[in-house]
């Protein structure tokens, strides 16, 4: 596969359950970074990594657990989420971090907290 | 605070017809603004970007413009098809922004009607 994946597409979990997102980056790039997407709101960055490190934490609350274990896979973990998290979660990689440096987007995942 | 503000939030028109969408944004020292397409539960496809230094870039149907001094960007649309019908965001990169530093709007949700 070419591009950014990202797995499962779609996701329904119990605000008691512990579930994790999967994205993988096959361009060779060193950033990678989730963001939020709900209805009726603009994207919203909630996390940054640069060469596996986390460069940016956009005031998310510890219910999400970001983990990159390499340059080209980014995981977010989720436990004990509100319903107001469902939201389409996007994972974006770019050759670094630097203001030139174009985003490439994956399909996202569709998660919905019951 | 550094904004991004897309009007209208849904068009809807007939096939064949020319179409512009409009983005506007604070602070005029962007360093690139970017025209991105979503189609329904998917991810975001890089449509135009373009560099604080010019003023407009074309892509088959596509033509994006940028005016710096008024903060605002145009996509317009040639000849408009079913195909076309999206959510279209606009996303704004400012010097001196935070790693990561795409701001987005909130979109344009664009039917064209057969």
């Amino acid at each position: 596969e070419t591009g950014v994946t990202q797995t499962p597409r779609h996701l329904v979990m119990g605000m008691t359950n512990k579930k994790s997102l999967k994205c993988e980056q096959h361009l060779g790039h060193n950033a990678m970074y989730w963001y939020k997407q709900s209805a009726k709101k603009p994207l919203e960055l909630m996390f940054v990594y640069s060469l596996e490190e986390r460069v940016e934490n956009n005031s998310v609350p510890s219910r999400f657990s970001p983990e990159c274990p390499n340059s080209s896979h980014l995981f977010l973990h989720l436990h004990t989420l509100q319903p107001e998290d469902s939201a389409l979660y996007l994972c974006a990689s770019s050759h670094d971090t630097g203001t030139a440096d174009e985003q490439y987007f994956g399909p996202g995942t569709r998660l919905t907290v019951t | 605070k550094q904004e991004v503000t897309q009007i209208p939030a849904a068009l809807s028109v007939p096939e064949g017809e020319n179409l512009v969408l409009n983005c506007s944004f604070t602070d005029s020292a962007i360093y690139n603004l970017q025209w991105f397409r979503q189609d329904p539960g998917k991810g975001l496809t890089s449509l135009l970007l373009i560099q604080s230094s010019q003023r407009e870039q074309t892509s088959g149907r596509l033509n994006a413009s940028l005016d710096k001094s008024s903060g605002r960007s145009t996509l317009y649309i040639a000849a408009s098809q079913p195909g076309d019908s999206a959510t279209y965001l606009c996303a704004v990169r400012w010097y001196g922004g935070s790693q990561g530093n795409l701001i987005f709007g909130k979109g344009t949700k664009l039917s064209v009607k057969p």
